[in-house]
């Protein structure tokens, strides 16, 4: 079946920090990949994401390339802000319903 | 434009009784979908509708729990004889489902109910 493994957290980080958080996956068929993210007291929103291999979802300064021969779909920013304090969730969907992974929580200190 | 609503916010219920959890999805969205996420965990499906049928019900625990979308639009998720182990965030989602593979289709979720069964 599908899975999705990223990295426990928390990750805490100092502004203006480099973020890397791991995602991989197992899938049949072909996926999209995708980052949510929820902030506190918030829904989950979508983030980023890549349809097909080699392509690169981004969005606020947040990055993440397809990866399918690594199976991956790390994400990435360059600086961080305190206010990018929150979980991200890597999920795939190969037909219709989105598999999670657990969940990765990042807290930025000023 | 507005978003996916659920209602209610947070349901507090007896172990036994049956609750109803309604959710609106985005006008225009023909798919939609229920997600369960226990606490520090990430959510799990339940099931999938297209338009009015459900078309995808895998996720599904066991017979206490249904799902209808009568009219394709609003959703309720019913569950009869709550467990306590049903305590979670129930998860709302909408997307066009229009798209020729489904599986790129953005999910835009709700807020969540949060079940709490004493």
């Amino acid at each position: 079946g599908n899975s999705v493994t990223q990295m426990e957290g928390p990750v805490t980080l100092s502004e203006e920090a480099f973020l890397t958080i791991n995602c991989t996956y197992t899938a049949t068929g072909y996926p999209s990949l995708f980052w949510y993210v929820q902030y506190p007291g918030e829904g989950l929103q979508l983030l980023l994401k890549a349809t097909k291999a080699d392509d690169k979802g981004s969005n606020k300064g947040f990055e993440a390339t397809y990866r399918k021969e690594t199976t991956s779909f790390h994400l990435e920013k360059g600086s961080v802000q305190v206010s990018d304090s929150a979980v991200y969730f890597c999920a795939l969907n190969a037909g219709n319903m989105l598999t999670f992974g657990g969940g990765t929580r990042l807290m930025v200190k000023p | 434009g507005a978003g996916v609503s659920q209602t209610p916010s947070n349901k507090v219920t007896e172990k036994g009784k049956y609750v109803e959890l309604r959710c609106d999805p985005i006008s225009g969205h023909t798919a939609l979908y229920w997600y369960r996420q226990s606490l520090g965990q990430g959510p799990e499906f339940l099931i999938y509708f297209q338009g009015t049928g459900a078309a995808d019900d895998s996720g599904l625990p066991n017979d206490r729990f249904f799902a209808v979308r009568p009219e394709g639009s609003v959703s309720t998720l019913k569950i009869q004889r709550t467990e306590r182990g049903d305590s979670a965030v129930y998860l709302c989602a909408s997307s066009l489902g229009a798209s020729g593979r489904s599986g790129t289709d953005t999910q835009y979720f709700g807020p969540g109910t949060r079940l709490t069964v004493l």
